[in-house]
């Protein structure tokens, strides 16, 4: 079965240092990979995920199929950044279901 | 547009009764899935409606069953209920089952077993 790892609850980082929010899955087939976000007193939502390779609020991530990572990162940290971050991963197989991770709370002080 | 809308926002139950908790999902979605969260935990899939049938389902008990209307709502029934079914139940929609398709979430309903 498919499986997320976030191995850390709490990252907490100074306003301007770089950051880094790791995923690791293991699948043995290529899933598609998700990164969400929850800001606080909102619902959850989509950041990015790796088929568009795009970056969003500054933010990247790229799928490293040799590790099976999928970590996300930003240059430069904001306060507004801080919130709940959820990597998730969805089977290549037609449907959209997601598998999380437990989640990753990020925190930025001034 | 006010994206998917859940409801109740809260509800407080105890062991052994049954509950019902409904989903209207974003205009122009037709594909509902429903999450559990418990507290410190990510969101875990229980199952996901397409075309008024389950398609998907996670690794839930038979007791947690559900049903798509015609208008593409949805609705979440959970019988003999447990202490362990406290949590909030996400819904979420999509356009079609695609796995490309980014899922919308709902704020949730928070269970309360006593």
């Amino acid at each position: 079965a498919q499986r997320v790892t976030q191995p850390e609850k709490l990252l907490s980082v100074f306003k301007g240092a770089p950051v880094e929010l790791k995923c690791n899955y293991s699948y043995s087939g290529s899933p598609e990979l998700f990164w969400y976000v929850q800001y606080s007193r909102q619902r959850l939502q989509l950041l990015l995920r790796h088929i568009s390779r795009e970056s969003i609020k500054g933010f990247t991530a790229d799928l490293n199929k040799g590790e099976t990572s999928f970590h996300l990162k930003k240059p430069f940290a904001q306060e507004e950044d801080s919130a709940m971050y959820y990597c998730a991963l969805s089977l290549n197989s037609g449907y959209s279901t997601l598998t999380f991770g437990k989640g990753t709370m990020l925190l930025v002080s001034p | 547009d006010a994206g998917v809308t859940q409801s109740p926002t809260h509800l407080i139950k105890t062991r052994g009764q049954q509950v019902t908790l409904r989903c209207s999902p974003k205009s122009g979605h037709d594909t509902v899935s429903w999450y559990q969260q418990a507290l410190g935990q990510g969101p875990q899939f229980i199952f996901q409606y397409y075309e008024e049938e389950e398609r998907q389902r996670g690794n839930f008990p038979d007791r947690f069953s559900g049903h798509q209307f015609p208008n593409y709502s949805s609705e979440l029934n959970v019988n003999a209920l447990l202490l362990g079914d406290s949590a909030l139940y996400l819904c979420a929609s999509s356009l079609g089952q695609s796995s490309n398709q980014p899922q919308h979430f709902g704020d949730g309903t928070r269970l309360s077993i006593l």
